[in-house]
C-alpha cells in the first residue's frame, strides 16, 4: 500500500513568490495534517483537516492556507515569500482526528526561499 | 497547555551498547505519548506510543519507553544500538482531541551518533 505521498520533493523560489505544496493521504485516511521543520528544530502544526474543513490552526500567519479536497488529497499554500519559510514542509495523515490516531508522515517538500 | 523537553540535543554510543534518550513531558491531563525517528531525507516514523494502557510500551527495531507519571518522564530505550539506529529522534505529546482537532506537540529532537 501507498504511504503518505508529497510533491515536490524539493522547490526553490525567491522572495515574495508563492508557493504551492500537494500531499496525498494514505488511501481510506480522512484526515492531513500539515507540520513546518525549520532546520535543526523538530516540526510545528500548521493546520489539521477533517472530511475537507479544517479543524485546527497553528501559530503562523495568514500567508499560510490550505485546502483539502474530495478525495482527501490536500494542498498548502504559502503566499508572499519570506527567508524564513525555508524549511521542511511534512504532511500527515490519519483516519480521524481522535488522540489515539496514528499519524502517518510523507517524506516532506523541501523548500528554499532565495 | 502541553508540553515536551528532550533533555538531551546529541547523544553518542557505541554500536553494541545500550542507547537512552530521555523525555520529560508536561500534559494538563492524561497524555498519548509517541517517539518518531527521522533518518536523513526521509520522514518520519513512528517507533511506538503510549496510550494510557501498559506503562512499558515496545517498539520496533528493539526500541521501548516506560511512561512514568510521577516523574512526568517517557524515556526511550533500546539494550544494543546498531549503526542504522543512527537519526534523529522525537519525543511527542498529543494535544489531545479539544475543539474538534488534534495536534502533535514536538520536543526538539535528539540526535543519536552510532560509532563503530
Amino acid at each position: 500500500d501507498a504511504g503518505v505521498t508529497q510533491s515536490p520533493t524539493h522547490l526553490i523560489k525567491t522572495r515574495g513568490q508563492h508557493v504551492t505544496l500537494r500531499c496525498s493521504p494514505i488511501s481510506g485516511h480522512k484526515s492531513v495534517s500539515w507540520y513546518q521543520q525549520v532546520l535543526g528544530q523538530g516540526p510545528q502544526f500548521i493546520f489539521q483537516y477533517y472530511e475537507k474543513e479544517e479543524r485546527g490552526r497553528g501559530n503562523f500567519p495568514d500567508r499560510f492556507s490550505a485546502r483539502q479536497f474530495p478525495n482527501y488529497s490536500s494542498e498548502l499554500n504559502v503566499n508572499a515569500l519570506l527567508l524564513g519559510d525555508s524549511a521542511l514542509y511534512l504532511c500527515a495523515s490519519s483516519f480521524d482526528v481522535g488522540s489515539e490516531n496514528i499519524q502517518y508522515f510523507g517524506a516532506g517538500t523541501r523548500l528554499s526561499v532565495l | 497547555a502541553q508540553s515536551v523537553t528532550q533533555l538531551d540535543s546529541h547523544v553518542s554510543v557505541s554500536e553494541g551498547t545500550p542507547v537512552l534518550l530521555r523525555c520529560n513531558y508536561s500534559s494538563s491531563y492524561s497524555p498519548s505519548l509517541f517517539w518518531y525517528v527521522q533518518h536523513p531525507n526521509k520522514g518520519l516514523q513512528l517507533l511506538l506510543k503510549y496510550t494510557s494502557a501498559a506503562t512499558l510500551v515496545k517498539g520496533i527495531n528493539g526500541f521501548e519507553a516506560e511512561f512514568k507519571k510521577s516523574e512526568t518522564s517517557f524515556h526511550l530505550t533500546k539494550p544494543s544500538a546498531h549503526m542504522s539506529d543512527a537519526a534523529e529522534y522525537f519525543c511527542v505529546v498529543t494535544r489531545g482531541f479539544s475543539g474538534g482537532y488534534n495536534k502533535l506537540i514536538f520536543g526538539a529532537g535528539t540526535r543519536l551518533a552510532v560509532h563503530p
